[in-house]
């Protein structure tokens, strides 16, 4: 398997441009997560579904973020309008079960995105 | 809420030489704890996962301990070698996972 494809791997944008995260999971796996990694607050879960439901979305910052997972092969972040603050690493990430259970977590790289 | 912290944030440690990475959580009720290495520009990878109910976990060079009561877990990685250099993350599962800031390691050839 490819493991977790994210893409693009690097985004620079100007401030109040909208812009799209894309994510695909492993083939399988139930679970998909939308994770933020800053230097000051570390890695941040935004949202995570569950068989392409939004399950938990608390972590989500504001209004401006949207994630969907139209399928099981395919989930997007939106950000619009994009923010200096949003700049970050942004990982998506799979499991074939989450919660209390030991199933790993699988990772893609990540999207740096640079908001200016 | 779960508060995850790792001591020390940087590591610098000569070749051979074995290391002991720090984590520490505030609520003991978690169901497994997961080390994570990240290389710099790339995602996590998850090298070991140990259930609350278990003391320690091993993978070839490491080895995790867990002291669910003391809210702390140790990675051991034995005879370090530069391959080794990256950083170092513990996740604590209580339904949700929580992750360490990270300890990075470099290992001097």
């Amino acid at each position: 398997d490819a493991g977790v494809i994210q893409s693009p791997r690097h985004e620079v944008t100007e401030m109040g441009q909208e812009v799209t995260l894309r994510c695909k999971p492993i083939s399988g796996h139930d679970y998909l997560f939308w994770y933020r990694q800053t230097m000051m607050r570390g890695l941040e879960l935004l949202i995570y579904f569950n068989n392409n439901v939004p399950i938990d979305d608390s972590g989500m910052p504001e209004d401006r973020f949207s994630a969907k997972m139209p399928n099981a092969s395919f989930s997007t972040l939106k950000i619009q309008p994009s923010e200096p603050r949003d700049s970050a690493v942004y990982f998506c990430a799979s499991s074939l079960v989450g919660g209390l259970s030991d199933e790993k977590l699988f990772f893609g790289s990540g999207t740096q995105l640079s908001v200016l | 809420k779960q508060e995850v912290t790792q001591i020390p944030a940087a590591l610098s440690v000569p070749e051979g030489e074995n290391l002991v990475l720090n984590c520490s959580f505030t609520d003991s009720a978690i169901y497994n704890l997961q080390w994570f290495r990240q290389d710099p520009g790339k995602g996590l990878t998850s090298l070991l996962l140990i259930q609350s109910s278990q003391r320690e976990q091993t993978s070839g060079r490491l080895n995790a301990s867990l002291d669910k009561s003391s809210g702390r877990s140790t990675l051991y990685i034995a005879a370090s070698q530069p391959g080794d250099s990256a950083t170092y993350l513990c996740a604590v599962n209580d339904y949700k996972l929580s992750f360490g800031a990270g300890t990075t390691v470099t290992v001097r050839a």
